[in-house]
């Protein structure tokens, strides 16, 4: 059962364009949804991350906007830029004994900008 | 600080061979896990630990071991290497009071 659906798998944008990724989560457990940005060949990183009780998080150029209702989360990267081209990953956590938090990942989305 | 390092960072097997891919964190965290990365299927969780001496499975843990003796350390063991196997893999970590999770830069495994 996947519990983080991702869309698009990839995505072409244009410089300057605006690029959205789109994430479902099944699990109203769910407390934490961050984003991680992977280039090729190195391990994913934090990019931005959310909570539920905000409904939109901006940092520079990228904002989370989260729909706790319909249980949907999507990355906006304004202005985009050919260095933005990566892939992108949203995930998903709760509290799960011990103090630990599992990550559930979903299947990413690789983002090309053209100049 | 190092951040997460794994090693080695390209391997290539013949099915049956064993082989462990080492993790080590100089960030002091208590949270440690393995990811494995496939194309198309994102990032799955095959074991973590929340401490020394503390193990447990995620998502696909069959075929793989771990243990964890010290706080910085946490390797992945493979007993019989079989060419399911043939993966990225991912070593994280993170305090365990928060969520941001560090990872390494990978280890590229080829099992024929």
């Amino acid at each position: 059962q996947q519990q983080v659906k991702q869309s698009p798998q990839s995505l072409i944008v244009q410089k300057g364009g605006i690029s959205i990724i789109n994430c479902a989560y099944e699990n109203t457990a769910f407390d934490y949804f961050p984003w991680y940005q992977q280039f090729p060949g190195k391990g994913p990183a934090l990019l931005i991350a959310i909570r539920p009780d905000v409904s939109e998080k901006k940092e520079g150029r990228f904002t989370i906007s989260f729909n706790k209702s319909a249980k949907q989360f999507s990355l906006h990267i304004m202005d985009s830029q050919p260095g933005d081209s990566a892939t992108y990953f949203c995930a998903a956590s709760m509290r799960s004994g011990a103090g630990s938090y599992q990550l559930t990942f979903g299947k990413g989305t690789k983002l090309s900008v053209i100049p | 600080n190092a951040g997460v390092t794994q090693t080695p960072k390209f391997q290539v097997l013949k099915t049956g061979q064993s082989m462990t891919l080492q993790c080590a964190q100089d960030m002091n965290h208590e949270y440690m896990s393995w990811y494995r990365q496939d194309p198309g299927m994102g990032l799955r969780l095959i074991h973590y630990s929340v401490g020394a001496g503390i193990t447990d499975q995620g998502e696909v843990p069959n075929g793989y071991n771990v243990s964890r003796s010290t706080t910085e350390d946490f390797p992945l063991r493979l007993l019989s290497a079989a060419p399911s196997q043939t993966s990225v893999y991912f070593c994280a970590s993170r305090e365990l009071a928060y969520n941001e999770q560090f990872f390494g830069p990978g280890t590229r495994l080829t099992v024929l």
